[in-house]
């Protein structure tokens, strides 16, 4: 089957910068994908990883590592707006399939 | 810009009644897909579609059916809506077989009493 975890609660300060990790088991592995969903509203996509290293969007990055089965997303210069629940996924079956797998999702705060 | 509409904002019904819940896309997306949303459980995979008339089940399928007659449109049925179903339930859509990108609709929180 397949899995994701991440942490469920992150806390940070304003123009600080936060990691967000998503560990994920796969029976075949595609890529990794970033949803951003603010409270009350829909998901919506930041990005997505097939190969390892740095992607990097504006001040929104995300990594994959597929020996280690294992990706992040780093927000820098953290704002306000930024809080909101990020989202891991996978895809869920072969690789033509438009089927994702989520992540239990965590909910970023951004404290003044 | 792609939009993604649900019928219904908020929604209260019955245990027992039956519940039609739609989704209509305008950009001519091949895959639609629906979805539940709980807290601490994200969002789980109730059924999909990838061209009308065709569906596949999704990780949660039981006590749930869908429609696609037409391309732009997929409706979610509950036959007997039973008070476990009470959730956030959010309509996608995506272009391509193999993309990762998937467009939310705003959702529809539904309450079943």
């Amino acid at each position: 089957g397949q899995s994701l975890e991440q942490p469920s609660e992150v806390t940070a300060v304003e123009g600080a910068i936060v990691q967000i990790n998503c560990t994920y088991q796969t029976s075949g592995f595609y890529g990794l994908s970033w949803y951003q969903q603010h409270d009350g509203g829909a998901p919506t996509f930041l990005s997505y990883n097939a190969l390892d290293g740095l992607e990097e969007t504006g001040r929104f990055s995300s990594f994959l590592s597929r020996s280690d089965s294992y990706g992040y997303l780093l927000l820098q210069e953290l704002q306000m707006k930024d809080s909101a629940s990020y989202f891991c996924a996978v895809k869920g079956g072969s690789s033509n399939t438009g089927k994702l797998i989520f992540g239990q999702g965590t909910t970023l705060q951004v404290k003044p | 810009d792609v939009k993604v509409t649900q019928s219904s904002r908020y929604l209260v019904k019955r245990t027992g009644e039956k519940v039609f819940l739609e989704c209509v896309q305008d950009m001519d997306h091949e895959n639609m897909f629906w979805y539940r949303q709980d807290p601490g459980l994200g969002l789980r995979l109730i059924y999909f579609s990838y061209d009308v008339k065709m569906k596949e089940k999704g990780d949660i399928p039981e006590g749930y059916s869908v429609s696609r007659e037409k391309k732009e449109r997929f409706s979610l049925i509950l036959e007997s809506a039973s008070t476990n179903q009470t959730s956030m339930y959010l309509c996608a859509s995506s272009f391509l077989a193999g993309t990762y990108e998937q467009y939310f609709g705003p959702g529809t929180r539904l309450t079943v009493t």
